[in-house]
């Protein structure tokens, strides 16, 4: 039962670079949230999404994308990294949006150069 | 603007004694709270949660109390244990609106052997 999976653990990248976090959940739960979570500030929520195709922004949105074409999938995109973005990133779903609690991956680590 | 607020960013309980930690929240649309433990290296995991036709929660030596008027919450753990050491974050919900899961910034919690 691997619950929430995000891969990878660990990633540095270079200014201007893209790269996707992947965020895969094998419990069908309808919604699915990505947060960043950086020293002092909390869990900040970045996207998330109500089911297959339907996605909506959060506290921070900018500079990220995400899609979500099947219930498991839901990845995040960071197009142009940016130092700014240097944080544990964090992908959590639940059974449905209506008040169930979230079941968080373990996080990626992303260092932006 | 922070919708929650966790004032306290740490506390120091010696075991045994009662832990008492709190959160605030602005948004009156928010009707159900939560409760996550997070270790270091790991993923946020679900403690317990209240929805706000309640005011009282309770689930072993955890139990949250919610006073809408005052908007506040709180997480009482019983006796403390040295295993409770953690970051306690809140999180609340509007589970008919917007479906945005909003967290704190987390206390982290220290039980004194």
């Amino acid at each position: 039962n691997a619950g929430v999976t995000q891969t990878p653990k660990f990633q540095v990248l270079k200014t201007g670079q893209s790269m996707t976090l992947q965020c895969a959940q094998d419990m069908n739960h309808e919604y699915m949230s990505w947060y960043r979570q950086d020293p002092g500030m909390g869990l900040r929520l970045i996207h998330y999404s109500v089911g297959a195709g339907i996605t909506d922004q959060g506290e921070v949105p900018n500079g990220y994308n995400v899609s979500r074409s099947t219930t498991e999938d839901f990845p995040l995109r960071l197009l142009s990294a940016a130092p700014s973005q240097t944080s544990v990133y964090f992908c959590a779903s639940s059974y449905s949006s209506g008040g169930g609690p979230q079941h968080f991956g373990d996080g990626t680590r992303l260092s932006i150069l | 603007d922070q919708q929650v607020k966790q004032n306290s960013p740490s506390l120091s309980v010696q075991e045994g004694r009662i832990s008492i930690l709190n959160c605030d929240y602005t948004n009156s649309m928010f009707d159900y709270f939560l409760w996550y433990k997070k270790y270091p290296a790991e993923g946020p995991t679900f403690l317990i949660s209240i929805s706000s036709i309640k005011d009282k929660n309770e689930d072993g030596r955890f139990t949250v109390f919610l006073n809408k008027s005052a908007k506040h919450l709180s997480l009482h753990i019983v006796p403390s244990q040295p295993g409770d050491s953690a970051v306690y974050f809140c999180a609340a919900s509007e589970t008919s609106g917007t479906y945005k899961y909003i967290f704190g910034t987390g206390t982290r919690l220290k039980v004194l052997a």
